[in-house]
C-alpha cells in the first residue's frame, strides 16, 4: 500500500489566491512526522514545512500551513496568497519513527502552477 | 544559515566505473539521509545514519555502500555504475533528537554514460 498519496498530479492557482494540496498517509506507528518539500524546475529540494504526530496545533509558517487531520490521516498543505515564484512541484513525505530507526517516504508530487 | 553542503554538483561516469559522493550536514545535525531521484519520480530513501551508525536502509543496491565519519559527513560510494544510476541524489541532514525538520542539500547529479 502507498504509505503517501497526493492524488493530484497537476494543479492551477490564480496569482494571490489560496490552493490547497492534498496528501494522505498510511501508517500503524504512534509516532511520525508530516514533511512538504518544494521542488522548483532547478532540481534543489526545498524545506516548508513539519508536523509531528504529537503536535497539538497545525503548523505554520509564513504563508504556508498544514492542516493535519490525524483521524483522517490527512495533512494538505494550504499555501496563501499564490504568487508567481510559488509554480514548483510540491512533495508530502512521512517519517516512521521506529526503534529501530526512522523509515521515511514521498509522495509523488503535485505539480503546482501559479497564474498570473 | 548554513546549509546542508553536497559535492560534485555534477558527475559524469562511465559504465562500471566508481563514484563517490560527499555530504556535509548542517553544523549540529547528527543524522544523515541519502535519496535517489530518477528523472519525474519521487525521491527514493536509500539509507541513514544517526551518530555515525547506519539506522535505517531504504531501496539501496548492493552496489552502493555508505558511512559517516566522525566529524559527521557522509560519503555515498557507488560501484558498478549502470545507466540507471543516472539521477539527482539529495543527502539530507536533521536532528536525531528531538525528531523534527529535515532539510535537503542541493543535490548531486549522476550521469552515467
Amino acid at each position: 500500500a502507498q504509505k503517501i498519496t497526493q492524488t493530484q498530479p497537476g494543479m492551477f492557482v490564480q496569482e494571490k489566491e489560496a490552493v490547497t494540496l492534498d496528501c494522505t498517509y498510511d501508517t500503524s506507528d504512534p509516532s511520525y512526522g508530516l514533511f512538504w518539500y518544494k521542488q522548483p524546475s532547478s532540481g534543489e529540494m526545498i524545506f516548508l514545512i513539519y508536523q509531528g504526530s504529537y503536535d497539538q496545533q497545525n503548523a505554520t509558517e509564513g504563508r504556508y500551513s498544514l492542516n493535519f487531520q490525524k483521524a483522517r490521516k490527512s495533512a494538505n498543505l494550504v499555501i496563501s496568497a499564490s504568487q508567481l515564484g510559488d509554480s514548483a512541484m510540491y512533495f508530502c513525505a512521512m517519517r516512521e519513527d521506529r526503534p529501530t530507526g526512522n523509515q521515511f517516504y514521498f509522495g509523488t508530487g503535485t505539480s503546482l502552477t501559479v497564474i498570473p | 544559515a548554513a546549509g546542508v553542503i553536497q559535492s560534485p554538483r555534477h558527475l559524469i561516469k562511465e559504465k562500471r566505473e566508481t563514484a563517490t559522493l560527499k555530504c556535509y550536514p548542517i553544523p549540529r545535525h547528527d543524522t544523515v539521509y541519502w535519496y535517489q531521484q530518477g528523472p519525474g519520480q519521487d525521491p527514493q530513501f536509500l539509507i541513514s545514519f544517526y551518530e555515525k551508525m547506519q539506522s535505517d536502509k531504504g531501496s539501496i543496491p548492493d552496489r552502493f555502500s555508505a558511512q559517516q565519519f566522525s566529524d559527521y559527513h557522509s560519503e555515498l560510494n557507488m560501484s558498478s555504475l549502470e545507466l540507471g544510476d543516472s539521477a539527482l541524489y539529495f543527502c539530507a541532514s536533521s536532528l536525531g533528537w528531538p525528531l523534527g525538520e529535515q532539510y535537503f542539500g542541493p543535490g548531486t547529479r549522476l550521469t552515467v554514460t
